[in-house]
């Protein structure tokens, strides 16, 4: 059975600073692995999507990795600012099935 | 605007009494998803749709719970006899035709409060 685990559950980093979070899986039959964006009380915001045979995707100053074969994907957050705020989620697609496995979160605060 | 619409935003209602909720998904999207999610907790599956017909159903979805899209564009899910635990936010989402790598495009989601 697949299980997504998000680590650390909340980080309050300075403004400017790089981070990263991360989002371990156990089953590395994957078909994608995406990354979203969660403000309080709001639905989901896409961010990333990474197909299994790719290593990395980029937007403006994000950037996320895929490692299948430890079962781990970072994203990588540049130059933050407080309007990075929000809880960030992780999800995997296991095979043809539509379902997505979800990470519980971890929810980024960012200080002015 | 174009993306995911989701009605009502909130819902309280008492313990047993029925709600429905209504997803209309991005225009030309076949597929549609409900998830259900709690506080401090990702979204869980609830039920897949592409065009009308209902292709996954999560064992989490009881016999309380239906959902239907008779003509493959807008959505509902009932929820019959509501229990508090099943307060939560309900939502909804919408992809286009093709693999199943596409992005999937979330609404703001159905807030349900069971008192």
């Amino acid at each position: 059975k697949q299980e997504v685990t998000q680590i650390p559950a909340a980080l309050s980093v300075p403004e400017g600073e790089n981070l990263v979070l991360n989002c371990s899986f156990t089953d590395s039959a994957i078909y994608n692995l995406q990354w979203f964006r969660q403000d309080p009380g709001k639905g989901l915001t896409s961010l990333l999507l990474i197909q299994s045979s790719q290593r990395e995707q980029t937007s403006g100053r994000l950037n996320a990795s895929l490692d299948k074969s430890s079962g781990r994907s970072t994203l990588y957050i540049a130059a933050s600012q407080p309007g990075d705020s929000a809880t960030y989620l992780c999800a995997v697609r296991a095979g043809s099935n539509y379902q997505l496995i979800w990470g519980a979160g971890t929810k980024l605060i960012i200080k002015p | 605007d174009t993306g995911v619409s989701q009605d009502p935003r909130h819902k309280i209602t008492k313990r047993g009494q029925n709600v429905t909720f209504r997803c209309d998904p991005i225009s030309e999207h076949n597929r549609l998803y409900w998830y259900r999610q709690t506080l401090g907790q990702g979204p869980e599956f609830l039920t897949y749709f592409q065009n009308e017909a209902q292709l996954e159903k999560s064992r989490l979805l009881s016999d309380r719970f239906s959902a239907e899209r008779p003509k493959g564009s807008f959505s509902t899910l009932e929820i019959q006899r509501t229990e508090q635990g099943d307060s939560a936010m309900y939502l909804c989402a919408s992809s286009p035709p093709g693999p199943p790598g596409n992005t999937i495009y979330f609404g703001e989601g159905s807030w349900l409060t069971v008192v």
